[in-house]
């Protein structure tokens, strides 16, 4: 299977531990995005990489969130001290990136199955 | 900030019938995706939407783009059950200094055999 692949596709976790997620883009996309969606809503943007730099990050992501990229291969995404409000679906996506996006071409994004996380 | 907004969020139809997705968008971008999502899956691309004018058809979908009016549709044609999932619209947020890709709430569509 040549598609994004995300692990583990569940977990369950007490409040304050610490999670980490894992996810493979598709092996020649150099970007790689992570996304976070809660019941009802669309997925809500949370960082990116081209190849292991991370280029943005948004707003949304706390300082107990982090992500890397260490190769620009795989990205895991870690959360520390979990709280009840990080429930929800974490979504990895990956795109290529031939350097003409500042042109107008498209960066299709494909995504992973994501990850479903629960803190009790 | 760029807001995007999808209406409707909810549409059960019949089969057979046509109905049309907006999506509006708060500031300028040329670049709009369409995404379809089962329940409990993820994300499936589409179409992507590059400039204004741009028509895209697959099927009984067709999405369309008008920048200047900063307007997406998706228009069904002839729905059957199969297309009963939840459509996301979203816009590339180029200039924004923060999120890159805005999606819309999404709009759940159910269709009735």
């Amino acid at each position: 299977d040549t598609g994004v692949s995300q692990d583990p596709r569940h977990k369950i976790t007490k409040r304050g531990q610490n999670v980490t997620f894992r996810c493979d883009p598709i092996s020649e996309h150099n970007r790689l995005y992570w996304y976070r969606q809660t019941l009802g809503q669309g997925p809500e943007f949370l960082t990116y990489f081209q190849n292991e730099a991370q280029l943005e990050k948004s707003r949304l992501l706390s300082d107990r969130f982090s992500a890397e990229r260490p190769k620009g291969s795989f990205s895991t995404l870690e959360i520390q001290r979990t709280e009840q409000g990080d429930s929800a679906m974490y979504l990895c996506a990956s795109s290529f990136d031939n350097g003409l996006a500042g042109l107008g071409m498209p960066y299709e994004q494909y995504f992973g199955p994501g990850t479903r996380l629960t803190v009790t | 900030e760029l807001k995007v907004e999808q209406n409707p969020l909810f549409l059960s139809m019949q089969e057979g019938k046509n109905y049309t997705i907006y999506c509006n968008y708060s500031t300028t971008s040329d670049r709009l995706y369409w995404y379809r999502q089962d329940p409990g899956k993820s994300l499936e691309s589409l179409f992507v939407l590059l400039s204004n004018g741009a028509v895209k058809q697959e099927g009984r979908l067709m999405a369309s783009l008008d920048t200047k009016a900063r307007l997406s549709t998706l228009h069904i044609t002839a729905a059957v059950h199969d297309l009963s999932a939840t459509y996301f619209c979203a816009v590339d947020g180029q200039h924004q200094p923060d999120d890159k890709i805005i999606f819309g709430k999404g709009t759940r569509l159910h269709i009735l055999p």
